[in-house]
């Protein structure tokens, strides 16, 4: 068990809602990553957080924003969901200046848009 | 990343080796090859990786042969607890160790181990 957590765990809303889940890195990293996981397929990046700025971002719309706050944490929002935005939504953690060094994952938020 | 071509799933039983091989043709001089393990339900979480020839650690061994087109992950005597995807990434080392910037994962091979 790692030392990421996210919440929540599970959530269902509904098309055109926004929603927001959070992340919370292991200790000492300063660095979260978020990825999206369709059903059955590996996770896809969507963007990075570092110094609460984003620090690159994959091929996902606009919608998709997130935040970092000073104690490393992170937000992801998803505005105007879209039933294919139902997914498993996983944040990672690494530290940024310490090279080599592996990423943790949390355990997932598993979105649900109806 | 580099693209890799792996097998979707493979079936095992309990005390036998699994290994599981990784193409990527276009792989670059300076890539690694990482491997990542996800359970059901579960984040992903790095296992190994390598350069050239062979590393072995407590989980896995990966071996990589000269020309550095493929790679094998070998699984030691699995158990039940070994049911996973296993994922096969080639690409800037630190990156992909520290699930970096634009870090894709393809469909990776469900190993599924049977008693």
């Amino acid at each position: 068990e790692t030392g990421v957590t996210q919440s929540p765990t599970h959530l269902i809303k509904t098309r055109g809602q926004q929603v927001t889940l959070r992340c919370s890195s292991q200790s000492g990293h300063n660095t979260v990553s978020w990825y999206q996981q369709a059903l059955g397929q590996g996770p896809q990046f969507i963007f990075q957080y570092y110094r609460e700025e984003e620090n690159g971002r994959g091929n996902f719309p606009p919608r998709f924003s997130g935040l970092q706050f000073p104690n490393y944490s992170s937000e992801l929002n998803v505005n105007a969901l879209e039933l294919d935005d139902s997914a498993l939504y996983l944040c990672a953690s690494s530290p940024y200046e310490e090279m080599n060094t592996e990423a943790f994952f949390g355990q997932g938020t598993r979105l649900t848009v109806v | 990343l580099a693209k890799t071509t792996q097998p979707i799933s493979m079936d095992s039983y309990e005390g036998q080796e699994v290994n599981i091989t990784c193409s990527h043709n276009n792989i670059a001089t300076n890539d690694y090859i990482t491997w990542y393990q996800q359970f059901p339900s579960q984040g992903p979480r790095f296992i190994i990786q390598g350069y050239k020839t062979k590393v072995t650690n407590e989980v896995a061994s990966l071996f990589i042969p000269a020309d550095r087109k493929s790679s094998t992950l070998s699984l030691p005597r699995v158990s039940l607890s070994d049911t996973a995807v296993y994922y096969c990434l080639v690409g800037e080392g630190d990156m992909i160790k520290a699930a970096g910037n634009k870090l894709t994962f393809g469909g990776g091979t469900r190993v599924l181990v049977k008693p």
